[in-house]
């Protein structure tokens, strides 16, 4: 068990470009979270998957961002028309079951210029 | 929509102090988190609190949960300058507070 491993850790992109980052979670754990931080901030909800369901996610989904997590594994979260406004970093966590914590990868930086 | 809210945002101790953190959080839950994250690091699981009344404790940290109050409390005992970072409550589904960030002086 390596834990939840983020790829790329860092992405630089013009503005306007297309990024997807992926997330590969714990092999057990069936509940998938993406979350984005800026600098002092907490993080913030942008969608979770228990298995392969999307179950919820933010109005911030609804237009440039998606996600998928297809046979209920691997998760990749998309932004569309990059802004500068997306740069941050952009978590995800793995737990088992809505009753355990969370475990959380190292992020993926995301610059855009 | 839910709703998570600590107080302070910002926290600065002497060693050896106590001090409580507050996390309020606006519907109904009957599960709580805490984390810590370092600068730099990812966030790291602290205490998991599943009902009412449930209290946990490690080290110089006590977690407590209060659902009717909807309201959790992060009391450090003693500060040393090791619990410096900054501190998260989440509720529900992982929705998180915008954070504690504590500095312990000597």
């Amino acid at each position: 068990d390596t834990g939840v491993s983020q790829n790329p850790r860092h992405k630089i992109t013009k503005r306007g470009q297309n990024v997807t980052f992926r997330c590969d979670p714990i092999s057990e754990h069936n509940r998938l979270y993406w979350y984005r931080q800026t600098l002092g901030q907490g993080p913030e909800f942008l969608t979770y998957f228990q298995n392969e369901a999307q179950l919820e996610k933010s109005r911030l989904l609804s237009d440039r961002f998606s996600a998928e997590r297809p046979k209920g594994s691997f998760s990749t979260l998309e932004i569309q028309r990059t802004e500068q406004g997306d740069s941050a970093m952009y978590l995800c966590a793995s737990s088992w079951g809505q009753f355990s914590e969370a475990f959380f990868g190292q992020g993926t930086r995301l610059t855009v210029v | 929509e839910l709703k998570v809210e600590q107080n302070p945002l910002f926290l600065s101790m002497q060693e050896g102090k106590n001090y409580t953190i507050y996390c309020n959080y606006s519907t109904t839950s009957d599960r709580l988190y805490w984390y810590r994250q370092d600068p730099g690091k990812s966030l790291e699981s602290l205490f998991v609190l599943l009902s009412n009344g449930a209290v946990k404790q490690e080290g110089r940290l006590m977690a407590s949960l209060d659902t009717k109050a909807r309201l959790s409390t992060l009391h450090i005992t003693a500060a040393v300058h090791d619990l410096s970072a900054t501190y998260f409550c989440a509720v529900d589904a992982m929705r998180f507070g915008a954070g504690t960030r504590l500095t312990v002086k000597p």
